[in-house]
């Protein structure tokens, strides 16, 4: 989906090395999600930032965290990355307004540490 | 947690045929159901939805069933296609929670 980028697409890093994955949007939403996705399951939610000022933790927040730098800006951090955080990373948008509060996805990220 | 789930992890059809994938959940709280197709290196796309007060949604050349006092849902896909070839989840929302739980997938391999 084009309203929603992320960067980089894929990403090779190291044991202990910080990451920062980016996800941009211009649907205008409010509110914004980080998943990581592993073979088998299902997505997992790992922060959700409902405004500028809100940030919450998701299920699997621990080694991760994120800075919503703007209302279309929310960008995810791997402080010092481990082999069991390869995984494809996925960014989401909704809108409050919307009855249903409908996730819609960027293409994702796929990081491997070695 | 709530668990949602998919029978069949992979489904195989030929062209032309229709499809039904099916999804459980646990949560009988539930009020709110997405389908979500996800093909090869992208990212999940939104197929169609439904509300619990819905027992049946259609779309185009799909149709989403759901049965409440099983709790099951299932996605049918008429006619299916070389490009409806992907794997397909469903996703539940609680919403006073305000949080979407998803299930792991189901791959579908359409045959020419």
């Amino acid at each position: 989906d084009a309203d929603v980028t992320q960067t980089p697409r894929n990403r090779i890093t190291k044991t202990g090395k910080r990451i920062m994955l980016e996800c941009s949007q211009t649907k205008g939403h409010d509110r914004m999600y980080w998943y990581r996705q592993d073979p088998g399951l299902g997505l997992q939610l790992i922060y959700y930032s409902f405004d500028v000022k809100d940030i919450n933790k998701g299920e699997i927040s621990d080694g991760y965290s994120v800075s919503r730098q703007a209302q279309a800006k929310f960008s995810l951090s791997l402080e010092s990355a481990i082999p069991n955080q390869t995984a494809l990373y996925f960014c989401a948008t909704s809108d409050s307004r919307d009855t249903e509060d409908t996730q819609y996805f960027g293409p994702g990220t796929r990081l491997t540490v070695l | 947690g709530e668990s949602v789930g998919l029978h069949l992890p992979t489904l195989s059809v030929q062209e032309g045929d229709n499809s039904i994938i099916n999804c459980a959940y646990s949560n009988s709280a539930s009020d709110y159901f997405i389908w979500y197709k996800q093909e090869s290196g992208k990212g999940p796309q939104f197929i169609i939805d439904i509300r619990s007060n819905m027992d049946k949604r259609q779309g185009q050349r799909v149709t989403v069933l759901l049965n409440k006092t099983v709790k099951h849902l299932s996605l049918q896909i008429a006619a299916t296609q070389p490009g409806d070839s992907a794997v397909y989840f469903c996703a539940e929302n609680i919403r006073n929670f305000n949080k979407f739980y998803f299930g792991s997938g189901t791959k579908l391999n359409v045959k020419p």
